[in-house]
């Protein structure tokens, strides 16, 4: 089954602005990451965010995390066109080594 | 080229036909899975091993699959009675670690259309 639900489903901004996701899960986690595809291809990592964390920052990225409301976000500032990609959520439970995917959220940049 | 690989990267077989997948992992991860992913959809789990043991399986995996990591080196993933409902993407991925906070490393997959 899928833990996560990203929001909004598809999202098509211009180069420069900031692109943010949303990602809902439904059970207890000890990290949440986040993944990038290109289409055909696999997965890159892009950030991880600990359940006892509340922010993290890498380059453009910034995830926030709140546990309470078990949801993530994503942002990518001044977005370029090859950030066009699908973005996932993904998180493993306190009780599975599974890492569970959410359906994803498919961002066009456009120049 | 020190990745994930997996072969063959595209398989085209015919409704009832057994196919085989392979994935070489990162040499030095301890840790193999197997996802399934469909268009527009995110991948869902199918199984996973630490080094040679199969630790968990998923409800998706019937007994149509089987996979398998001989010497906890590479894996196979074997489909046997291919059905149409079988065609998708099949990745593979493997991460280092023995707490729950390393990041999997995906090879490029390995699309199956079944006839």
């Amino acid at each position: 089954s899928q833990q996560g639900e990203e929001d909004p489903q598809a999202l098509s901004i211009q180069e420069g602005e900031n692109a943010t996701m949303n990602c809902s899960y439904k059970t207890s986690i000890n990290n949440l990451q986040w993944y990038r595809q290109n289409s055909g291809r696999g997965l890159v990592h892009l950030i991880l965010i600990r359940s006892n964390e509340r922010e993290k920052h890498s380059g453009r990225l910034r995830v926030t995390l709140d546990t309470s409301k078990k949801s993530s976000s994503l942002l990518i500032t001044a977005s370029r066109a090859a950030d066009t990609a699908s973005y996932f959520c993904a998180s493993n439970s306190n009780s599975g080594y599974a890492l569970n995917f959410g359906k994803g959220t498919s961002l066009l940049v456009t120049p | 080229d020190t990745g994930v690989s997996q072969n063959p990267r595209h398989k085209i077989t015919k409704r009832g036909q057994n196919v085989t997948f392979r994935c070489d992992p990162i040499s030095e991860h301890n840790r193999l899975y197997w996802y399934r992913q469909t268009l527009g959809q995110g991948p869902e789990f199918l199984t996973y091993f630490q080094n040679e043991a199969q630790l968990e399986k998923s409800r998706l995996l019937s007994d149509r699959f089987s996979a398998e990591r001989p010497k906890g080196s590479f894996s196979t993933l074997e489909i046997q009675r291919t059905e149409q409902g079988d065609s998708a993407m099949y990745l593979c991925a493997s991460s280092f670690g023995q707490g729950g906070d390393e990041k999997l490393f995906f090879g490029s997959g390995t699309q199956l259309s079944v006839l």
